[in-house]
């Protein structure tokens, strides 16, 4: 079964510092795996995804992700942090392998809390 | 384009009652998604319409449905609501290439508390 992990509950980091937030999964054929990013009271903004090809992913905002096979890892990262980055990221996946649809597994989210 | 709209953006009911939400996906757009997102069980797929047939379908009882029309707009529908149905909606389409690796763009959502 398909499932993702985001270990921390909340990162907290200064502005100008660098952030990460973590995500692990594990599916059974190739991953596909998507970050999104929610404001409150708002729905999911995508940032970036993971198909295939360069390990590591730039996406939105000055966010990046890099996938690790080895490790069943894709953290999003961020040179330096801005106070209007604070909003829970979701990390997600899908099974290549898996033919029924477009449906995402989601982790539970983390809280991204920038301070100034 | 357009985002994915949804409408209304808030809705209450009581125990017992059906509520009916409604999804537009970006034009050009074949696939709608439709998720739950509660504070408890996080982000929670309910099922994926493609041209008008339920392609795929989550975990959920059978008092949700959904539906898709021609023109791919979607509902979904709650019958008999529970407490426990107080969640955020969330709608999503993506204009499925056939490979499984569209991007899902995400709706503002409906908020629905169940009294």
């Amino acid at each position: 079964a398909q499932s993702v992990a985001q270990p921390e509950d909340q990162v907290n980091v200064a502005e100008g510092n660098p952030l990460t937030v973590k995500c692990t999964y594990s599916v059974s054929g190739n991953p596909y795996l998507f970050w999104y990013v929610q404001y409150p009271n708002r729905g999911l903004q995508f940032l970036l995804k993971y198909i295939t090809g360069d390990n590591l992913v730039k996406g939105s905002y000055g966010f990046e992700a890099e996938f690790n096979k080895s490790q069943t890892s894709f953290h999003l990262k961020k040179p330096s942090a801005l106070v209007s980055d604070s909003a829970l990221y979701f990390c997600a996946v899908r099974d290549g392998e898996d033919q029924a649809g477009t449906a995402l597994i989601f982790g539970k989210g983390t809280t991204l809390s920038v301070s100034s | 384009k357009a985002g994915v709209t949804q409408t209304p953006r808030y809705l209450i009911k009581t125990r017992g009652q059906q509520v009916t939400l409604s999804c537009s996906p970006i034009s050009g757009h074949r696939s709608v998604s439709w998720y739950q997102q509660t504070p408890g069980q996080g982000l929670q797929f309910l099922f994926e319409y493609f041209s008008e047939t339920q392609r795929n379908k989550g975990n959920f009882p059978g008092r949700f449905s959904g539906r898709q029309f021609s023109n791919s707009r979607s509902e979904m529908n709650v019958s008999t609501l529970e407490l426990g149905d107080s969640a955020l909606y969330l709608c999503a389409s993506n204009n499925d290439l056939g490979r499984g690796t569209d991007t899902q763009y995400f709706g503002p959502g409906t908020r629905l508390t169940v009294l």
